[in-house]
């Protein structure tokens, strides 16, 4: 059964830098994985923010980035804002069924 | 404005059935593929299920596999997942979400609107 794995929690200070990554239990992550990023807020829908690696939604903030990194898929946020504390899902593509990682509790303190 | 409204959850015993609906507006919806997602209470996001724009690609999960079926009436603008024999790990929040291509089997899964959810609860 393949697992997609993410840091279960990190914790940004305001202002500051954070990447968030999602490994593959079948090997590197390659951009044929359609790598995409999602952000899910307490008792909200998840919103789309990254799909196929590195392209934004017209919505989705220009501190959000997404790149491949040391065989992972990666998720960096540049000056993180208070309102970025959020969960932070990927999805990797195995050939007809996407699979979810474990979600990211981002918290901003 | 893109809308995705999922309807048809509710209370149901182990071993029985249910049909999901997901009513799109906003976008040609006869377009795009289209994805069922669930969330346990308290847990993470779970793939359920993928149609293409013309039902020509269709995949599910293997936790589901054999018991849910997902159809599409591009007429209605509709979305179904058809849920029987369902156990009391099918309890969760069923997303509705767009594809962004018509075909996520073949141009892989590029995801961008999500609908709020109908929650699913299977208990006696």
């Amino acid at each position: 059964q393949t697992v997609v794995t993410q840091e279960p929690s990190l914790t940004v200070s305001p202002g500051g830098t954070v990447t968030l990554t999602c490994a593959s239990s079948t090997g590197a992550v390659t951009s044929g994985y359609y790598p995409n990023w999602f952000q899910q807020k307490p008792g909200q829908a998840p919103r789309a923010l990254i799909y196929s690696t590195s392209n934004k939604h017209s919505w989705t903030p220009a501190r959000f980035s997404g790149s491949l990194l040391g065989g992972k898929a990666a998720l960096t946020l540049s000056g993180v804002q208070p309102e970025d504390e959020a969960e932070y899902y990927c999805l990797l593509y195995y050939g007809g069924a996407p699979v979810f990682g474990g979600g990211t509790k981002l918290t901003v303190l | 404005e893109v809308q995705l409204v999922e309807s048809g959850g509710g209370l149901v015993q182990p071993g029985r059935s249910l049909r999901l609906s997901c009513a799109a507006s906003g976008f040609t919806f006869d377009d795009y593929a289209m994805h069922w997602v669930r969330q346990a209470p308290g847990k993470g996001l779970e793939w359920v299920s993928g149609i293409s724009w013309n039902s020509g690609s269709i995949g599910y999960a293997d936790s589901v596999k054999g018991r849910f079926t997902i159809s599409r009436d591009n007429a209605k603008n509709s979305l179904y997942l058809q849920m029987n024999s369902l156990r009391a790990e099918d309890t969760a929040l069923y997303y509705c979400a767009k594809d962004m291509s018509g075909d996520y089997v073949e141009e892989g899964p590029d995801f961008d609107y999500w609908g709020q959810g109908t929650l699913v609860t299977v208990s006696s």
